[in-house]
């Protein structure tokens, strides 16, 4: 099974709203990573988070990690239509590896 | 630098067959990996290495045989397709093990088993 839960599964918002995905998981973890997959295309690393209560903002993107280590999230504000695709957070899983969470699919309506 | 590239694009194979899928990468990373792409599922590890010679198994390996002879070529072999096995597959890459280190994907092969 997978290491770490996303929710949700998919988000439809109209341009210009905020959307917010979320990762969690049942253990402490050392660091979580987020990628973007636009349709039809391949995943692309977006970031990494490793210390307790980290927050990282890239232009309209903000992604924070627990206080916990349990759980992180990636906020976009003000959604543009550029924005759409697959969010996927992943999390290590034994000592050589990371697992991926089932993605949020994101669309925007102009 | 081409990154990571896999071939081919795209294949369509009958159950039973063989096949092995290409992945290489031009930035002299220790650590590759292979994914594979279900609907719903996001990536499922199959096998990873973190060095040539040297491979290891991930999620979901069975149906799958890996080996890495050089540091730049990392070759997924189906041994008897099945229809369980259509999905794409994403090849990886990263400058060192994870999972402290990002990752580059190849643009991926979309596997169909009739």
């Amino acid at each position: 099974g997978q290491q770490v839960m996303q929710i949700p599964q998919y988000q439809h918002v109209q341009e210009g709203e905020d959307f917010t995905t979320y990762c969690n998981s049942s253990t402490t973890l050392s660091n979580i990573q987020w990628y973007k997959q636009r349709p039809g295309g391949h995943p692309v690393f977006l970031i990494q988070l490793v210390k307790s209560g980290e927050v990282k903002k890239q232009k309209r993107l903000t992604f924070q990690f627990g206080e916990a280590k349990k759980n992180s999230s990636l906020h976009i504000t003000a959604t543009q239509t550029t924005d759409v695709g697959t969010y996927f957070c992943a999390a290590p899983y034994g000592s050589n590896d990371m697992r991926f969470g089932a993605g949020t699919r994101l669309t925007v309506k102009p | 630098n081409a990154g990571v590239t896999q071939t081919p694009k795209f294949q369509v194979l009958k159950t039973g067959q063989s096949m092995t899928l290409q992945c290489a990468q031009d930035m002299n990373h220790e650590y590759m990996s292979w994914y594979r792409q279900d609907p719903g599922m996001g990536l499922r590890l199959i096998h990873y290495s973190v060095g040539a010679g040297i491979t290891d198994q991930g999620e979901v390996p069975n149906g799958y045989n890996v080996s890495r002879s050089t540091t730049e070529d990392f070759p997924l072999r189906l041994l008897s397709a099945a229809p369980s096995q259509t999905s794409v597959y994403f090849c990886a890459s990263s400058p060192y093990p994870q999972p402290y280190y990002e990752q580059y994907f190849g643009p991926g092969t979309r596997l169909t088993v009739t």
